[in-house]
């Protein structure tokens, strides 16, 4: 069965630094992998997805990941933090072919950028 | 650009009271998703259709709980005799069958509050 971890519970960056969300996986095949980002009181928003190809993933509003295979991990990254990146950020993965409860979410990170 | 929406986005209601929440997909997306998430956890799995077919439920999913797709369409959550424990934010996500990897696409969410 699938499962993600992420090992922090919050992050803490002042602004303008770069911020590293962590995030580690298990899945028996090829994983596909997400990051979401969740704001108060509102749905979760796709930032950007591993499907094959390039291990360094652009996304939205700056952001990218870097999928590691030997360590499988799949960090979000973003140069020069902005207060407005301060929420929750969540990594999924479910594996190639799989649908439904396939599709797992880590519990969270939360992301405070200080001004 | 119109994506995922619920009603209500809030529901109080007495404990044994029935509850249903509605979710309209975007529109082209024929995989549809029902989440449950509670405070500081990341989304649980409930229950997956693809048009109008109800393909997988989770064990979490309890008798008291319904989802319906009649016309592949939008989906219906009903929560019957609801119990405190049911309190959460309940999601619902949409997904194409093709070209994106079921990129699942989120909506507001409804939260209930159960007294």
């Amino acid at each position: 069965a699938q499962s993600v971890a992420q090992p922090e519970d919050q992050v803490n960056v002042a602004e303008g630094n770069p911020l590293t969300v962590k995030c580690t996986y298990s899945v028996s095949g090829n994983p596909y992998l997400f990051w979401y980002v969740q704001y108060p009181n509102r749905g979760l928003q796709f930032l950007l997805k591993y499907i094959t190809g390039d291990n360094l993933v652009k996304g939205s509003y700056g952001f990218e990941a870097e999928f590691n295979k030997s360590q499988t991990s799949f960090h979000l990254k973003k140069p020069s933090a902005l207060v407005s990146d301060s929420a929750l950020y969540f990594c999924a993965v479910r594996e190639e072919d799989n649908y439904g409860q396939n599709f797992v979410f880590g519990p969270g990170t939360r992301l405070s950028v200080l001004p | 650009d119109t994506g995922v929406s619920q009603d209500p986005r809030h529901k109080i209601t007495k404990r044994g009271q029935n509850v249903t929440f509605r979710c309209d997909p975007i529109s082209e997306h024929n995989r549809l998703y029902w989440y449950r998430q509670t405070l500081g956890q990341g989304p649980e799995f409930l229950t997956y259709f693809q048009n109008e077919a109800q393909l997988e439920k989770s064990r979490l999913l309890s008798d008291r709980f319904s989802a319906e797709r009649p016309k592949g369409s939008f989906s219906t959550l009903e929560i019957q005799r609801t119990e405190q424990g049911d309190s959460a934010m309940y999601l619902c996500a949409s997904s194409p069958t093709i070209g994106t990897a079921d990129t699942q696409y989120f909506g507001p969410g409804t939260r209930l509050t159960v007294l």
